[in-house]
């Protein structure tokens, strides 16, 4: 079993639509979330990090459940410069104290015209 | 704003030759992390180093070495190349212990690999 796992999709969505992904993790030591968007070829680029009370970026929503060990993202009134692949990420700290993330094989979403 | 800048974009080796992709971290950024993404795969994370010493391990083959030079630049040495090597390399980079605990890593455009 993968340690972060996501609904690798595709999600084809209309314009204007609002659309939510999740994503599950199986280490409860897990210490933070995020999500990274991903363009096709491009390399990975922080969306926005997921904090325990919910946090809100404008169209997008981030939520995270400790207890149940998922991770959501909504994004509401999808432009077509949405459409990528999201990556859920997981950071376990190492040894050094340094980031260890681990990502979700990603979500692709397609915003259709 | 200076971006990780990692060299060659594109790479096409021979099976059983030897590669070396080069990450010049953001300036001031002291942790540089590797991670390989084959087609339609997510990014695996490789190797990690901070401040010159490997701080973590993951997925990376014996055949694979990498390490950070006192630039704080990172190479990543590939020998006795596999067909399932070809994959996107991604280098990215932190500043300090736990990357100001941001979880925010800042990634190069990845050199492309391909083995023949």
């Amino acid at each position: 079993r993968k340690e972060v796992e996501q609904d690798p999709g595709p999600f084809n969505v209309p314009e204007g639509a609002t659309v939510a992904f999740n994503c599950t993790y199986s280490n409860s030591a897990s210490q933070s979330f995020f999500w990274y968007r991903q363009d096709c070829r491009k390399e990975p680029k922080l969306l926005m990090s997921v904090y325990s009370s919910g946090n809100e970026d404008g169209r997008f929503t981030a939520q995270l459940n400790r207890a149940s060990q998922y991770i959501s993202l909504l994004i509401r009134d999808s432009k077509l410069s949405d459409s990528a692949t999201y990556l859920c990420v997981v950071n376990m700290r190492s040894n050094f104290g340094n980031e260890k993330l681990t990502f979700g094989t990603g979500t692709r979403l397609t915003i259709i015209p | 704003a200076a971006g990780v800048i990692q060299s060659p974009r594109h790479l096409i080796k021979e099976k059983r030759e030897t590669a070396t992709l080069k990450c010049y971290p953001i300036p001031r950024h002291d942790t540089v992390y590797w991670y390989q993404q084959g087609p339609g795969q997510d990014p695996q994370f490789l190797i990690s180093f901070y401040e010159k010493m490997q701080s973590d391990k993951g997925s990376i083959p014996d055949r694979f070495s990498a390490q950070q030079f006192s630039d704080y630049h990172s190479e990543l040495n590939m020998s006795s190349l596999e067909l399932g090597d070809s994959a996107l390399y991604f280098c990215a980079s932190s500043l300090g212990m736990g990357g100001s605990g941001t979880g925010e890593l800042f990634f190069g455009e990845g050199s492309r690999l391909t083995v023949l």
